[in-house]
């Protein structure tokens, strides 16, 4: 069955630390695979896409076929990076994962 | 900027009740979704409209759960009767394209449901 794991549901650093929010796939085909941000009173909003290989605010994800996992990862975290992430699948329609809330002290 | 609307923000019901909610997409988003977010998960896709055909309903509780978009604009999501497991945020998204891939969801900002 296709399922998106997110291993950590609280991932706690200081602000300028390296953030890594983790995220595996199980998926037999070609994925297609989201991060979604949730900032506090705000709406669930989509962040990057794979398939853009962009990078927004200052975070990128490398799709790793080999390791079904696409991890998301910025190297200085801030403050206003806190928030709740969910790595999402493309199967015709949005499987997400469980979240993992990112708290960046200062 | 558009934005999807949801009403009512919060409700609070007592099991066996009908609780039904509302959905405005953003102008000209012809596919509409119904998620379910249960507290300390992710999102899962209840039903998804293309106007107003149901695409995927395949986790909709069908004996307790209809979902309709009449004209293909608004929607509404009904349970009836509620029980103490619906508890929980019930979010609206809608995107300018269907199964397509690399397509974006606009999410609304959930209604959340007490049943005591």
């Amino acid at each position: 069955a296709q399922r998106v794991t997110q291993p950590e549901k609280l991932l706690s650093v200081f602000k300028g630390a390296p953030v890594e929010l983790k995220c595996n796939y199980s998926y037999s085909g070609s994925p297609e695979l989201f991060w979604y941000v949730q900032y506090s009173r705000q709406r669930l909003q989509l962040l990057l896409r794979h398939i853009s290989r962009e990078s927004i605010k200052g975070f990128t994800a490398d799709l790793n076929k080999g390791e079904t996992s696409f991890h998301l990862k910025k190297p200085f975290a801030q403050e206003e990076d806190s928030a709740m992430y969910y790595c999402a699948l493309n199967d015709d329609k949005l499987i997400f994962g469980t979240g993992t809330r990112l708290q960046v002290f200062p | 900027e558009a934005e999807v609307a949801q009403s009512p923000r919060y409700k609070i019901t007592e099991k066996s009740q009908a609780v039904a909610f509302w959905c405005d997409p953003i102008s000209g988003h012809a596919t509409l979704y119904w998620y379910r977010q249960i507290l300390g998960q992710g999102p899962e896709l209840l039903v998804q409209f293309q106007d107003e055909s149901v695409v995927d309903d395949s986790q909709l509780p069908k004996d307790r759960f209809s979902a309709e978009r009449l004209k293909g604009v608004d929607s509404t999501l009904k349970i009836q009767p509620a029980e103490l497991g619906d508890s929980a945020m019930y979010l609206c998204a809608s995107s300018s394209q269907g199964a397509v891939r690399s397509y974006e969801q606009y999410f609304g900002p959930g209604t959340r449901l007490t049943v005591t």
